[in-house]
């Protein structure tokens, strides 16, 4: 599975839009971008996930680039409850075998939703 | 639905005791998998089951026993425990094995091994 960087903390005001980058530029044809978060001492939250056309579910949008080397999730309307560190992870798709069940969580970023 | 339930939340054991983690999930989910996190690291797999009778290893299995002898539970053994295996351990389930729409974890159980 390709790897992924994404910056380490980011601000956000409250009501605002949050847009969290990531960049992948090694990914391949047959990689999903998956998005999870964890708030702090609980487990992590699946978001959203996508091949190459954007997505949107009740809690987010997720922008692929056409080169499909980076993307971006965005909070329409972050509140405080969406403090949490947000990680972006690469995979192949799903039932390729054993090696492919697994999420691969790198360090994330802690997105902090300031008042 | 209570979701995926972890028992105990917190758990002291000194070196060289042994003991279970419970993960049990009541979606009727195909897959299940155990994950440890550390401080300041991502999560790494330790194994996984696709279906009851079948488990597999993760990337760090050493130290580590699962069986899958129904749907809902997925146990973890530790046989003797050591302090790096001190840690937060999250349980996490799928519809398939695939995975495709997402896992849902549990809560943690945060293990010290003095």
């Amino acid at each position: 599975d390709a790897k992924t960087t994404q910056p380490p903390s980011m601000d956000c005001a409250e009501g605002r839009a949050a847009n969290l980058p990531c960049n992948h530029s090694t990914i391949s044809g047959n990689e999903y971008v998956y998005w999870y978060r964890q708030i702090h001492s609980q487990g992590p939250q699946y978001i959203i996930h996508g091949l190459k056309n954007n997505e949107t579910n009740e809690m987010a949008s997720l922008i692929i680039t056409e080169d499909r080397k980076s993307s971006t999730l965005i909070l329409p309307h972050a509140t405080l409850r969406d403090t949490a560190v947000y990680y972006c992870i690469v995979r192949t798709r799903p039932g390729g075998g054993g090696a492919t069940n697994k999420l691969i969580f790198g360090t994330g970023t802690l997105l902090a939703v300031q008042p | 639905n209570a979701g995926v339930t972890q028992t105990p939340k917190f758990q002291v054991l000194k070196t060289g005791q042994s003991m279970t983690l419970q993960c049990a999930q009541d979606m009727n989910h195909e897959y299940m998998s155990w994950y440890r996190q550390d401080p300041g690291m991502g999560l790494r797999l330790i194994h996984y089951s696709v279906g009851a009778g079948i488990t597999d290893q993760g990337e760090v299995p050493n130290g580590y026993n699962v069986s899958r002898s129904t749907t809902e539970d997925f146990p973890l053994r530790l046989l003797s425990a050591a302090p790096s295996q001190t840690s937060v351990y999250f349980c996490a389930s799928s519809p398939s094995g695939t995975g495709e729409d997402g896992y849902t974890f549990g809560s943690g159980t945060r293990l010290t091994v003095v």
